[in-house]
């Protein structure tokens, strides 16, 4: 099936640097790609929605220039949070759509970020 | 806002017995759903889903009930065992909506020896 690589699973870093965090779709191409975020013990709270080429579309409340989203090719995603505080620590996961209208939906396997 | 919500946040059943996951969803133009389930520290996997054409659904030990009268979703697992332990989400697709899925709240599933 289909299988999308997320990368790193976790990171630390310090206040104030920029973290880079990948989803890659192995065996197939991603339209669309979806970026969460997730604090514990509550849902999925979409951030933005990136179709490959194009700019991401953010969803209220996210800052674009703090997160920012690359969709360069049909099977990478990048999500950068840049000057990174301890409040944006969380667990980041990207879910990738392959095709309009297509209810294929394969999530990424988090990553854990904690800023210090 | 419309939304999807879950009426249990925790349901603690024991091992071998069936668990029955409840959610609701407000948005009547929803026409695509689907269950994930969610272990510590990892992405969702998807679980089951179902359109709205249909009132039933079943996988490998999982059924999925429909009910659009009342707006009511409901997963059921046959005979829960310790590997099911897990925070199961449902989702809901707009129809025609570019992304569609809205997620509940969560409902986690704990499995007593």
């Amino acid at each position: 099936g289909a299988v999308v690589s997320q990368h790193p699973s976790w990171v630390i870093c310090k206040s104030g640097t920029s973290v880079k965090i990948e989803c890659r779709s192995l065996d197939f191409q991603a339209t669309t790609m979806f970026w969460y975020r997730q604090f514990p013990k509550q849902s999925l709270m979409l951030m933005a929605t990136s179709n490959e080429g194009s700019k991401a579309t953010y969803e209220q409340g996210v800052e674009k220039d703090k997160f920012l989203i690359n969709h360069a090719s049909l099977t990478l995603s990048t999500l950068t949070v840049t000057s990174a505080h301890p409040e944006d620590s969380s667990f980041y996961i990207c879910r990738a759509r392959q095709g309009a209208g297509n209810y294929g939906y394969t999530f990424g396997s988090g990553t854990r970020l904690t800023v210090v | 806002g419309e939304s999807v919500g879950l009426h249990l946040p925790t349901l603690s059943v024991q091992e071998g017995d069936n668990s029955i996951i409840n959610c609701a969803y407000s948005n009547s133009a929803s026409d695509y759903f689907i269950w994930y389930k969610q272990e510590s520290g990892k992405g969702p996997q998807f679980i089951i889903d179902i359109r709205s054409n249909m009132d039933k659904r079943q996988g490998q030990r999982v059924t999925v009930l429909l009910n659009k009268t009342v707006k009511h979703l409901s997963l059921q697992i046959a005979a829960t065992q310790p590997g099911d332990s897990a925070v199961y989400f449902c989702a809901e697709n707009l129809r025609g909506g570019a992304d569609g899925l809205t997620f509940g709240k969560g409902t986690h599933l704990i499995i007593q020896p």
